[in-house]
């Protein structure tokens, strides 16, 4: 039980066009997802939590215009990075928290964004 | 602060007992976890334990608590190759709203 997917896995893009990410959590309802980033040999960077229904909450230096989360269903959030850069190049995981164990987050494989 | 701090690096042999060590500052912390993460994958939730426990046993994982110095550890006995990864403490605090605190991650070598 708590498996959370997310699609695609791996995506390369042209710079400024836009990439959606979309993260599924596949046996129980997520009350609560959330979307991080994290950098080579690095820690999770926490980037936003989003609420079913409700808009997302970013983190402080995490641009909302430009990494647009949707939540519209308790088990399905999408992440669109806007007019993607190389700079956004990185490795994107969520998470969601829901189930037996609401205290408890279950993360996605992660989605490996590749700007060119 | 929000700090949670690890060691960066573990090196053991094959068989031997791995013990990875974390800090945190927040004494709110309800709950404290330990993920897994192997090369280019998500975290893998190990085990968790809640803040009013000291110790959790699973299969060949220990964790253990002291609360009082702010100190969580894992012990992973008969430590296999397919252990090496990277092991991330975390802490929990529902302070306003849910946050999840991680750490820096530990990379865990296994020498066969």
């Amino acid at each position: 039980g708590a498996v959370v997917s997310q699609h695609p896995s791996r995506v390369i893009c042209k710079s400024g066009t836009s990439v959606k990410i979309e993260c599924r959590s596949l046996d129980f309802q997520a009350t609560t997802m959330f979307w991080y980033r994290q950098f080579p040999k690095q820690s999770l960077m926490l980037m936003a939590t989003s609420n079913e229904g409700s808009k997302a909450t970013y983190e402080q230096g995490v641009e909302k215009d430009k990494f647009l989360i949707n939540h519209a269903s308790l088990t399905l959030s999408t992440l669109t990075v806007t007019s993607a850069h190389p700079e956004d190049s990185s490795f994107y995981i969520c998470s969601a928290k829901g189930g037996l164990t609401w205290e408890t987050q279950y993360f996605g494989p992660g989605t490996r964004l590749l700007v060119l | 602060g929000e700090d949670v701090e690890q060691s960066l690096f573990l090196s053991v042999r094959e068989g031997d007992s791995s013990v990875i060590n974390c800090t945190y500052t927040d004494s709110s912390s309800t709950y404290l976890y330990w993920y897994k993460q192997e090369p280019g994958a998500g975290l893998q939730l190990l085990t968790y334990i809640f803040s009013n426990m000291d110790m959790k046993q699973d299969q060949r994982l220990t964790v253990l608590l002291n609360k009082k110095d702010k100190h969580l550890s894992l012990r992973i006995a008969d430590t296999q190759t397919g252990d090496s990864a990277i092991y991330f403490c975390a802490e929990s605090r529902n302070t306003g709203g849910f946050k999840t605190i991680f750490g820096a991650g530990t990379r865990l070598f296994v020498k066969a």
